[in-house]
C-alpha cells in the first residue's frame, strides 16, 4: 500500500529563515515522488518532482530512499511562500497513476 | 489550453437534494481523478479514469455518490441524495498518461446545508 506522512499541520517561520517540510512515504516499489503548492484559494499547483531535480521558486527536495524521505527544503523563506505544501506519491507498479497525497502541511512566513 | 475547468465554483444546496459537478479536462489528457479536500481528512481521490473508463473507485465514500465520463472533454460527479457531511472543495485533474504530473481545477466549493 502506498501512504505519504506529513509530521506537521502547520510551520511557521520568520522571512529569511530556512525552511524545511518533512515528508516521509512508504512504498514497496519504486515511487515517484511531488510537492504540490495551494495558494489561498487557488488551485494546486505542481511545484516540483523528484526525477527532475530542479529548483523551483528557490524550493529543493531530495529523495532518500535510506531514510524514504522526500523532504522540501528553502534556504531563506519568503513571505510570498506562506501556502499548503502537498506531497505526493506515485507507484510505478501496482497503483498505476494512483496519486496518494499527504495530510498536508500549512507554511507560514511571518515577518 | 485554459487548463482543467470546473463548474460550477460554488455551490449551495439543502440537504437532500441532488449535486452535479462538471469537469473539463485538458484536451489530449488520457487520466482524469476527482478528490475532495476537507479540513479533517486533507485531500483524498475519490475515483480516476482512464480513456473514460473507471479505473479506481475505491475511495468513493457512499453509494451516493457516482462519477461517469460520456467522452474525453467531460466528467460528472453526482452526490444523490445530499448531506451536510459532503461540504467540501472537490477538485478535478487531469494528467497525460501515467506517472505525469496533474494538472487541477480551481475546485467547486460545496455546502450542503
Amino acid at each position: 500500500a502506498q501512504r505519504v506522512t506529513q509530521p506537521e499541520k502547520l510551520l511557521s517561520v520568520f522571512k529569511g529563515a530556512p525552511v524545511e517540510l518533512k515528508c516521509n512515504y512508504s512504498y514497496s516499489g519504486s515511487p515517484e515522488l511531488f510537492w504540490y503548492v495551494q495558494y489561498s484559494r487557488q488551485r494546486l499547483q505542481l511545484l516540483l518532482r523528484h526525477i527532475s531535480r530542479e529548483s523551483i521558486k528557490g524550493f529543493t527536495a531530495d529523495l532518500n530512499k535510506g531514510e524514504t524521505s522526500f523532504h522540501l527544503k528553502k534556504p531563506f523563506a519568503q513571505e510570498e511562500d506562506s501556502a499548503m505544501y502537498y506531497c505526493a506519491l506515485s507507484g510505478l507498479t501496482g497503483g498505476g497513476n494512483k496519486l496518494t497525497f499527504g495530510t498536508g502541511t500549512q507554511l507560514k512566513v511571518e515577518l | 489550453d485554459a487548463g482543467v475547468i470546473q463548474s460550477p465554483r460554488h455551490e449551495v444546496t439543502e440537504m437532500g437534494q441532488e449535486v452535479t459537478l462538471r469537469c473539463k479536462p485538458i484536451s489530449g489528457h488520457d487520466y482524469l481523478f476527482w478528490y475532495r479536500q476537507t479540513m479533517m481528512r486533507g485531500l483524498e481521490l475519490l475515483i480516476y479514469f482512464n480513456n473514460n473508463v473507471p479505473i479506481d473507485d475505491s475511495g468513493m465514500p457512499e453509494d451516493r455518490f457516482s462519477a461517469k465520463m460520456p467522452n474525453a472533454s467531460f466528467s460528472t460527479l453526482k452526490i444523490q441524495p445530499s448531506e451536510p457531511r459532503d461540504s467540501a472543495v472537490y477538485f478535478c485533474a487531469s494528467s497525460l498518461y501515467g506517472n505525469q504530473p496533474q494538472h487541477f481545477g480551481d475546485g467547486t466549493r460545496l455546502s450542503i446545508l
